[in-house]
């Protein structure tokens, strides 16, 4: 089976930096997905890594390294509205998205 | 307004009752997809559709069935409901299976 790691919660400050860190081990590997979920309300799209690097898409980023099995999601100026949770989820071979548990990021005052 | 859309928004039903959870799309995607999400395991692939006619299998496919007739359309069906099936299931399309996939609303269901 497929094995996603990301940290259960996380809590920083309003117009702080916060990093979410994604590990996986899939059989097969066609791209990394980002995910936000507000409490209630359905997952949105927020990036694609297939390659390695750094995507770049406003206040939000992404990385990916395939040889580490890691990717991590960088929240820029964090406002009050990014308190959701964050789903890594991985494509693996036979082009399935498998999702993490998510990551409950928490912005405080 | 372009996206997808499902029904009902929750229910309760009886152990043993048959369920059918409904799902369309206006966006002409070919895949689509069903989820359940349960506390602490994140969402879990039920099944699967790269295009109309077709279906697959994913993670946690016991317990429901599903059908492609059209591109529109995707059911989720419990034929028997069980208390484990309580979940928050939701559809999802993409334009391929290398697309991003977009996420209806959610259905939460509880089997008492």
């Amino acid at each position: 089976g497929q094995n996603i790691d990301q940290p259960t919660e996380m809590t920083a400050t309003e117009g702080a930096i916060v990093q979410i860190n994604c590990t996986y081990q899939t059989s097969g590997f066609n791209g990394l997905f980002w995910y936000q979920q507000h409490a209630g309300e359905a997952p949105t799209f927020l990036s694609y890594n297939v390659l390695d690097g750094l995507e770049e898409k406003g206040r939000f980023s992404s990385f990916l390294s395939r040889s580490k099995g890691y990717s991590y999601l960088l929240l820029k100026e964090l406002q009050m509205k990014d308190s959701a949770s964050y789903l890594c989820a991985v494509r693996d071979g036979d082009y399935k998205l498998s999702f993490g548990a998510g990551t409950t990021v928490t912005v405080r005052a | 307004i372009a996206g997808i859309t499902q029904a009902p928004t929750s229910q309760i039903l009886a152990a043993g009752r048959r369920m059918t959870l409904r799902c369309t799309q206006d966006m002409r995607h070919n895949a689509m997809y069903w989820y359940r999400q349960d506390l602490g395991l994140g969402l879990r692939l039920i099944h699967y559709s790269n295009t109309a006619g077709t279906t697959g299998k994913g993670e946690v496919p016991d317990g429901y069935s599903v059908s492609r007739a059209n591109t529109d359309d995707f059911p989720l069906t419990l034929a028997s409901a069980v208390p484990s099936q309580t979940s928050v299931y939701f559809c999802a399309s993409s334009a391929d299976s290398n697309q991003p996939q977009h996420f209806g609303d959610g259905t939460r269901l509880s089997i008492l």
